[in-house]
């Protein structure tokens, strides 16, 4: 069983358009987060939901934005994509939001044309 | 601002060669530390982790690291690697107190065999 799970795995599209990452987690974690690895490996913090509610909410831009309709889900959408946010996004799950392990997804690759 | 800094960037090292690789954090008070690896296509996954107590971290896959608080270093370990530990190196740190991860930049391993 998948602890972590995101859909798409691979998501192509055109500049101006908007997609939706889902994340998934059934670990019953209370914690989940969403990263953008950009194309040096760089890991960023975007957002953090503990409980349904945001508790980090890095610097982004507006058109980034998440939603967690309950604590096993939380959802990145994405308005009017630019090529620069083509990357890799994570999501992850963790119990204790203060210092738990982080439960990675697999990870889904966004390539904006 | 907080930061974690990982000095190297790309390590290249022959089968059977010690590997340390370092992690430097800039936060005065408590901290909860990570190591994560990530393997070629793959997400990321919890190495070992630190908290409190013995300042030597035994982890998985024979690796281990040594929080030294008055170096602000926690630096990664293996006495002898292999080709499967040819993966990207993460170090994380939660200041204590606050929710957010910080990610180091990551060093890229290659292990010749």
């Amino acid at each position: 069983d998948t602890a972590v799970s995101q859909t798409p795995k691979y998501l192509v599209t055109q500049m101006g358009n908007d997609k939706s990452i889902k994340c998934e987690q059934n670990l019953g974690h209370d914690t989940m987060y969403w990263y953008k690895q950009d194309s040096k490996k760089f890991l960023k913090i975007m957002f953090s939901y503990n409980n349904k509610e945001l508790i980090i909410n890095e610097t982004v831009p507006n058109r980034f934005s998440p939603k967690s309709p309950d604590k096993a889900h939380l959802n990145l959408h994405i308005n009017s994509l630019e090529l620069g946010d083509s990357a890799v996004y994570f999501c992850a799950s963790s119990q204790d939001a203060s210092r738990g392990e982080q439960f990675f997804g697999p990870g889904t690759r966004l390539t904006v044309l | 601002a907080q930061s974690v800094s990982q000095h190297n960037h790309h390590v290249i090292l022959s089968e059977a060669a010690s590997l340390e690789l370092g992690c430097n954090y800039s936060y005065g008070g408590t901290v909860n530390l990570f190591w994560y690896v990530q393997y070629p296509g793959q997400h990321l996954q919890l190495l070992l982790k630190y908290f409190s107590g013995d300042p030597l971290v035994k982890g998985i896959k024979g690796f281990e690291a040594e929080f030294i608080k008055s170096k602000f270093s926690f630096n990664l370990r293996k006495p002898s690697v292999q080709w499967s530990d040819t993966a990207e190196y993460f170090c994380a740190v939660i200041p204590s107190g606050t929710y957010k991860y910080i990610f180091g930049t990551g060093t890229r391993l290659k292990v010749l065999a």
